[in-house]
């Protein structure tokens, strides 16, 4: 099946700062989602991204499906920004699966 | 709106013992699944479904039942508690798989 990698697993930024979330998939795509699971475990969809350019105030994402990777931007990020971003993919061959990452842990300090 | 309701919220089995936990939307979606997510890792897909009657197995579907007899409502059955079951489940749902899933709030099941 095809393989989703995120990076990096791990991320302590301080309170202002931006950052950069980095998904590659192993396979083409019919469907890529980010997600924010928060501390206290709670799934959130972010953005539908199969390809292209999506922003959502202070969050943006950014797939080429050609080289297969999606990238999550983060800007001025804030301590309700910690907990979990995962990525989810639907492989071209994969049936209405959706395969999920490992995730990053990101932690925002005040 | 409730959108994707969970039941129970956690719920502690003994090795053996049979339950069901319960998934409801209501926002008419076709499309729900399950997943389970054990700690330091992502989830991953146990069965899903389609629509009313039409359910397929996941990346890890083994020892879990599901059926789909409404729009509303997808129940996964564990019909033999093991350990390697404990987890935090998570039910999701949309109108179909490229369209943003919707999660619930997650069921935490402790099997000793």
């Amino acid at each position: 099946g095809i393989q989703v990698e995120q990076s990096p697993p791990d991320l302590i930024l301080q309170e202002g700062a931006n950052s950069t979330l980095r998904c590659n998939f192993s396979d083409s795509v019919n469907n890529l989602q980010w997600f924010h699971q928060n501390p206290w475990g709670q799934l959130i969809n972010l953005f539908y991204i199969p390809s292209g350019t999506k922003q959502n105030g202070r969050l943006s994402a950014t797939t080429v499906a050609t080289e297969r990777y999606s990238l999550l931007y983060i800007s001025s990020s804030q301590t309700t920004d910690s907990g979990v971003y995962f990525c989810a993919v639907e492989g071209e061959t994969s049936g209405s699966r959706l395969t999920f990452g490992e995730g990053t842990q990101l932690t925002v300090n005040p | 709106n409730a959108g994707v309701t969970q039941t129970p919220k956690f719920q502690v089995l003994k090795t053996g013992q049979s339950m069901t936990l319960q998934c409801a939307q209501d926002m008419n979606h076709e499309y729900m699944s399950w997943y389970r997510q054990d700690p330091g890792m992502g989830l991953r897909l146990i069965h899903y479904s389609v629509g009313a009657g039409i359910t397929d197995q996941g990346e890890v579907p083994n020892g879990y039942n599901v059926s789909r007899s409404t729009t509303e409502d997808f129940p996964l059955r564990l019909l033999s508690a093991a350990p390697s079951q404990t987890s935090v489940y998570f039910c999701a749902s949309s109108y179909s798989p490229w369209r943003p899933q919707h999660f619930g709030d997650g069921t935490r099941l402790s099997i000793l």
